[in-house]
Formats: structure tokens, C-alpha cells, sequence
């Protein structure tokens, strides 16, 4: 399958303080990705669409001054948290979508982002 | 209703036997089905696709799809205490619109 890439795979920062978070589509290009957050034992819950060229599409209560998001290139995306709090701790995931046939897609997932602010 | 339901289980099976894990849809209109595999503390990783009716063998998993009755499985044959994981079911709808992710269903196989 395609190998999406993200960095930095773990951070811990300052409350305040913003963090960016980089997805990579490695062998492929993503017109699409997807930004995804999952809290310790909960479901995965989308917060963002991101597509190269234009402005992200974010999910109901995701604040998107919060939660920037750029998708300047077909194989990158970043998501950056801006003043974070320790509320926003969690496991960011990143997922691009890639076009397998006239009518098919699949969505492969990054290996994560551990954010955690203190 | 929820669009994608799935028991979240713990489902129990011991090693050697065969996970049925189950997954059903409300949007009627939906065409595309996937089986992914979480491992805790890892992201999902994709197992298997499915888009028409029957079944889908890869190995020693099976996908299972009825669109009738809306309805998706993943069969896990000779389950080994490796495949222990949460597995995730997720539909997309008409066009390329955005995946619809299930609760998952945590599978624990026992040697």
C-alpha cells in the first residue's frame, strides 16, 4: 500500500506554545488528506479535510484558528496547533487518499503524532 | 442511528479458531467498505476493501459484503494472538466523499 509519513512522531511542549505537525505522502501524491484526532481509548474522530491548493474543510467544533492546517503540495500537509493547552494532548493522525481505479479510493493512515502539553 | 455500528466488544476467540467481526451501515447508498486494523498505541493500518457483493479473501481474512442487507464482515481465519486489535469498519458513500468510521470492535485471541 502507499506510505504516508509524519513528523514529529512524539512532542511534548510548553502550554501557550504552538506545535507543527508535518504528513508526507512518500511514493505518491495526495490531492486530499485527512486530519484525524484520537483521545486514549476513544474512536477516531475527523477534524479536518485538507486539500492541496485551497483552504481546509474542518468538522463541526474544530476550531480552525486553533487547528491551522496547510496543504501547500501534493505530498505534504501540515496541521499546526496554535497556544496549545493540555487538553489538546492527544494522538494526531494524519491519512491521504489515493485514487486506485476510475472509481475506487482507499485512505491509508500516517503513523501519528503523540502531542503532549504541559 | 449511528451511520456505521460495530459491537465494541472485547470479542474472545482462542488461537486457532475463526473472529467474526461485524459491521452494518444506514447510508443505503453507500459503495465503498473497508476493514482496518488498530493495534493500541498505533494508527490504523488497512486490511482489506471491498466494493461489491460476496466475499473477498486475502489470506487469512475474508470480507464479507450484502449491500441488501447492509451489512459488512471480516472473517479472521486461524486467529493468532497477534491479531489481537481493535479492527475498524469504514463506508464511504456516493463520490469521493469522506470515510464514516465505526466504534471498532476490540478482538482478544488467547493462546
Amino acid at each position: 500500500g502507499a506510505v504516508v509519513s509524519q513528523h514529529p512522531s512524539r512532542v511534548i511542549c510548553k502550554s501557550g506554545t504552538s506545535v507543527k505537525i508535518e504528513c508526507r505522502s512518500l511514493d505518491f501524491q495526495a490531492t486530499t488528506m485527512f486530519w484525524y484526532r484520537q483521545f486514549p481509548k476513544k474512536s477516531l474522530m475527523l477534524m479536518a479535510t485538507s486539500n492541496e491548493g485551497s483552504k481546509a474543510t474542518y468538522e463541526q467544533g474544530v476550531e480552525k484558528d486553533k487547528f491551522l492546517i496547510n496543504h501547500a503540495s501534493l505530498t505534504l500537509s501540515t496541521l499546526t496547533v496554535t497556544s496549545a493547552h493540555p487538553e489538546d494532548s492527544s494522538f494526531y493522525i494524519c491519512s491521504a487518499r489515493v485514487r486506485e481505479g476510475l472509481s475506487r479510493e482507499t485512505q491509508y493512515f500516517g503513523p501519528g503524532t503523540r502531542l503532549l502539553v504541559l | 442511528q449511528k451511520e456505521v455500528e460495530q459491537n465494541s466488544g472485547p470479542l474472545s476467540v482462542p488461537e486457532g479458531a475463526i473472529a467474526s467481526l461485524n459491521c452494518t451501515y444506514s447510508d443505503r447508498g453507500s459503495q465503498s467498505f473497508f476493514w482496518y486494523r488498530q493495534y493500541s498505541g498505533k494508527s490504523p493500518e488497512l486490511i482489506m476493501s471491498i466494493y461489491s457483493n460476496g466475499d473477498k479473501e486475502d489470506g487469512r481474512f475474508t470480507a464479507q459484503l450484502n449491500k441488501a442487507s447492509q451489512y459488512v464482515s471480516l472473517l479472521i481465519r486461524d486467529s493468532q494472538p497477534s491479531d489481537s486489535a481493535t479492527y475498524l469498519c469504514a463506508v464511504r458513500g456516493v463520490g469521493f466523499q469522506k470515510l464514516v468510521f465505526g466504534t471498532g470492535t476490540r478482538l482478544l485471541v488467547s493462546p
